[in-house]
């Protein structure tokens, strides 16, 4: 599976749309974009996923560049509860192994 | 439906100690996982199954057994615990992925924070 690389922490006004970043650079054809959060020690939480399209659910919306080196999660308004590590993940279907780096920290400041 | 449960939520051992973590879940999932989670890092995989009576190591197996002998249960044995196993430990479980969609979504459970001394 292709490595990832995000910022190790950001921060966001609440109201203000949060911008995530990652680079997997080294993704194969068939390798999804996945995004997880982890909030305060729970366990991660599923948020989006896409292949080569741009996708959208209630919760965000995913930016895959056209060479899908890199893309980017966007919280249209980020709320205090977004606080969170949100992870980058880059996995083929049907793989059983999540490879979770060290994620990005958002914090959502008041 | 409970989703993901994990019991203990807690738990303190001596160095050598044995115990067994517990793992269930109510969706009906083939696969489930145990990851281990460790300060400021992120999750990585210890064993999973991918059906009743399967196993296969992940990416740090030593000194960990596992066993599901149920669809809804998994189970992580330590034998004899070391403090290099203090960690956060979380399962998870899904379903095999889809194809065409490529979703592939792991619902994990609460966690059970485990200190050895």
């Amino acid at each position: 599976d292709a490595k990832t690389t995000q910022p190790t922490s950001m921060d966001c006004a609440e109201g203000r749309a949060a911008n995530l970043p990652c680079n997997h650079s080294t993704i194969s054809g068939n390798e999804y974009v996945y995004w997880y959060r982890q909030i305060h020690s729970q366990g991660p939480q599923y948020i989006i996923h896409g292949l080569k399209n741009n996708e959208t659910n209630e919760m965000a919306s995913l930016i895959i560049t056209e060479d899908r080196k890199s893309s980017t999660l966007i919280l249209p308004h980020a709320t205090l509860r977004d606080t969170a590590v949100y992870y980058c993940i880059v996995i083929l279907t049907g793989a059983n192994n999540l490879f979770f780096g060290t994620g990005t920290r958002l914090t959502v400041i008041p | 439906n409970a989703g993901v449960t994990q019991t203990p939520k807690f738990r303190v051992l001596k160095t050598g100690q044995s115990m067994t973590l517990l793992c269930a879940q109510d969706m009906n999932h083939e696969y489930m996982y145990w990851y281990r989670q460790d300060p400021g890092m992120g999750l990585r995989l210890i064993h999973y199954s991918v059906g009743e009576g399967t196993t296969a190591k992940g990416e740090v197996p030593d000194g960990y057994n596992v066993s599901r002998l149920k669809k809804q249960n998994f189970l992580l044995g330590l034998e004899s615990a070391a403090p290099s196993q203090t960690s956060v430990y979380f399962c998870a479980s899904n379903t095999p992925g889809q194809l065409v969609t490529g979703y592939n979504e792991q619902f994990f459970g609460p966690g059970t924070r485990l200190t050895v001394l």
